[in-house]
């Protein structure tokens, strides 16, 4: 079945540690994607997102992803983390060129950064 | 500007009732949609709609019911809930220019 998949389920970091945090996405063709995060009590919000052009893409908060196409791969890495980072990360994918919204997600990650 | 705006927080069901949960959002997006999120499964997208009038399933439709009569609400209906209704809601609407999904703060739903 066509999914997304994230690899870690919960990391625990010590602050200062660099992060990086795996998504492979098993869809042929074009997609689009998504790293959305969640804050203890808070809603999703958009950390990066790539859609097309440098598969390098940086987004708020020193957050990076690199999308490899030939791996199916869009890990989110941050080379020093923060307490503040702490959170549940979600990867997404939305198949096709346009913005239909409907994305499809990884299972999360969630990250706790020791102080 | 509220974004997305979702009530109830919290609700506690019986078996076999039913119950709507509300969506409102201000920024005048044409999509929107309900995602439900469980422990270990991330969110799975239940139904959602391209404007008003439209709505189609996503993954997860089963017992579940939503309808589309203005561009700023999407109601979602549980006609009977069951206990694998239990889980966390979320409503999104989507800012086309950008691709970006913004989301209400969730309804945490019980059924017992």
């Amino acid at each position: 079945a066509q999914s997304v998949s994230q690899h870690n389920h919960h990391v625990i970091l010590s602050e200062a540690a660099s992060l990086e945090l795996g998504c492979n996405y098993s869809y042929g063709g074009t997609v689009n994607l998504f790293w959305y995060v969640q804050y203890p009590g808070q809603h999703l919000q958009l950390l990066l997102k790539y859609f097309s052009g440098d598969p390098l893409v940086k987004g708020i908060k020193g957050f990076e992803a690199e999308f490899i196409k030939s791996k199916f791969s869009f890990n989110l890495r941050k080379p020093s983390v923060q307490w503040s980072d702490t959170a549940e990360y979600f990867c997404a994918v939305n198949k096709g060129s346009g913005n239909t919204g409907k994305l499809i997600f990884g299972q999360g990650t969630t990250l706790q950064v020791k102080p | 500007n509220a974004g997305v705006t979702q009530t109830p927080k919290f609700q506690v069901l019986k078996t076999g009732q039913s119950m709507t949960l509300q969506c409102a959002q201000d920024m005048n997006h044409e999509y929107m949609s309900w995602y439900r999120q469980d422990p270990g499964m991330g969110l799975r997208l239940i139904h959602y709609s391209v404007g008003a009038g439209i709505t189609d399933q996503g993954e997860v439709p089963n017992g579940y019911n939503v309808s589309r009569s203005t561009t700023e609400d999407f109601p979602l209906r549980l006609l009977s809930a069951a206990p694998s209704q239990t889980s966390v809601y979320f409503c999104a609407s989507l800012e086309a220019n950008t691709g970006e999904l913004f989301f209400g703060e969730g309804s945490r739903l019980t059924v017992l």
